[in-house]
């Protein structure tokens, strides 16, 4: 049973254009959830994270929307940039830091 | 600064064997967990380390065991090797006991069972 899914495998987004990143979740005791990036022959990297008390948060290009409602997250990367091709990873914890689980990643290819 | 470091990089292991992977924390680190990535998915959680003690487990059975020594240095045994064992191990490294917010990963490990 998938607790943390991304259901698009790979994207490919034309350079300067806006990458939208999907990651859907089933457990309602997650409270806090994160974004990492995984370029190849790398460990994953820390991107941006977001706690369920709110709906958005935003780091430069990056930026994280939270629909707990439809338990549904987004990752927005505007505008894309060919050093963003890389695999993300959506993740989900409980507020104590237990249950902590990874998705299966998107592949997204940016286009020059 | 140094970062996250894992030896071996690659490692080949016959069915039933046994297996140590190594992991050394980004420096000011004291908490090591362990995951295992299987091809084409997210990493697992295996375990965490802290103050020399698993404080955490993930759903992976007692084939899988840790130590982490007094410089919060971590190594990950795997006994009687299964064909499904074969798999990308990640170590990252966190603050405080807790730190699975803001992990530091290092490289892996590729492990492949034959």
């Amino acid at each position: 049973d998938q607790q943390v899914k991304q259901n698009s495998p790979s994207l490919s987004v034309q350079e300067g254009r806006i990458s939208i990143l999907n990651c859907d979740y089933t457990n309602s005791m997650f409270d806090y959830f994160l974004w990492y990036k995984k370029y190849p022959a790398e460990g994953p990297t820390f991107l941006i994270s977001i706690s369920s008390i709110k709906d958005k948060n935003e780091d430069g290009r990056f930026t994280v929307f939270l629909n707990k409602s439809a338990k549904h997250l987004s990752l927005h990367i505007v505008p894309s940039q060919p050093g963003d091709s890389a695999v993300y990873f959506c993740a989900a914890s409980d507020n104590y830091g237990q249950n902590f689980v990874f998705g299966p990643g998107t592949r997204l290819s940016v286009l020059p | 600064d140094a970062g996250v470091t894992q030896s071996p990089t690659h490692l080949i292991k016959t069915r039933g064997q046994q297996v140590t992977l190594r992991c050394s924390p980004k420096s000011g680190h004291d908490t090591v967990s362990w995951y295992q990535q299987a091809l084409g998915q997210g990493p697992q959680f295996i375990f965490q380390y802290y103050e020399e003690e698993e404080r955490q487990r993930g759903n992976f059975p007692d084939r899988f065991s840790g130590h982490q020594f007094p410089n919060y240095s971590s190594e990950l045994n795997v006994n009687a090797l299964l064909l499904g064992d074969s798999a990308l191990y990640l170590c990252a490294s966190s603050l405080g006991g807790g730190g699975i917010y803001e992990q530091y990963f290092g490289p892996g490990t590729r492990l492949t069972v034959t």
